[in-house]
């Protein structure tokens, strides 16, 4: 299979606690993003990689998160000292370059909940 | 602020019914408009998408009506199945600087019965 890969798919924490997500993308895809989901709401953008470089922060994202793509391919979205707040399912996406860089494909995505 | 206002929030149609979901933005700089699918448990996926250049597409069994001086969109499913029941998200893209991040409605539960 070679969609979007994301881990875990589910994770439980305490408020207070630090978690990090991994999101692997479509290997030949050079943009990717990070999304938040809450219950009833359609995905909210936080951030996008061009590359290994970021261009983009959401205001949505406190200083309490930060993105990384180190090498251009894998991605992960670690958040500090999480808050109730933060719990949501978080989306990975990745798309081409070129005429396809509309077409995202999205991961299953990373599930938090914070106690 | 509500950028792509989506409704209905749910709807239940008879198998074969043709439901509609529509959308609304103000943003005139939005120049791309993507529908996406969602099952429990999975990501949104593409469906169908459309420039603001036409006012129609359709794609098997999937439409998209655009009204760009409305700026309305509508996802019309023909001869609908219980398999397309889903959550769909309109979405819309900024064609200025930020033209990579997607703006989503809020999302329309549809059920296809038996």
């Amino acid at each position: 299979d070679t969609g979007v890969s994301q881990d875990p798919r589910h994770k439980i924490t305490k408020r207070g606690q630090n978690v990090t997500f991994r999101c692997d993308p479509i290997s030949e895809h050079n943009r990717l993003y990070w999304y938040r989901q809450t219950l009833g709401q359609g995905p909210e953008f936080l951030t996008y990689f061009q590359n290994e470089a970021q261009l983009e922060k959401s205001r949505l994202l406190s200083d309490r998160f930060s993105a990384e793509r180190p090498k251009g391919s894998f991605s992960t979205l670690e958040i500090q000292r999480t808050e109730q707040g933060d719990s949501a399912m978080y989306l990975c996406a990745s798309s081409p370059r070129g005429s396809g860089a509309n077409v995202l494909t999205f991961g299953a995505g990373s599930r938090l909940t914070v106690l | 602020q509500q950028q792509v206002k989506q409704s209905p929030q749910s709807l239940i149609v008879q198998k074969g019914g043709i439901p509609i979901i529509n959308c609304a933005y103000e943003n005139t700089a939005f120049d791309y408009f993507p529908w996406y699918q969602q099952f429990p448990g999975k990501g949104p996926a593409l469906l169908i998408a459309i420039r603001p250049d036409v006012s129609e597409k359709k794609e098997g069994r999937f439409t998209i009506s655009f009204n760009k001086s409305a700026k309305q969109f509508s996802l019309h499913i023909m001869d609908s199945q219980p398999g397309d029941s889903a959550t769909y998200f309109c979405a819309a893209r900024n064609g200025g600087g930020s033209n990579y991040k997607l703006t989503f409605g809020k999302g329309t539960l549809l059920t296809v019965n038996p």
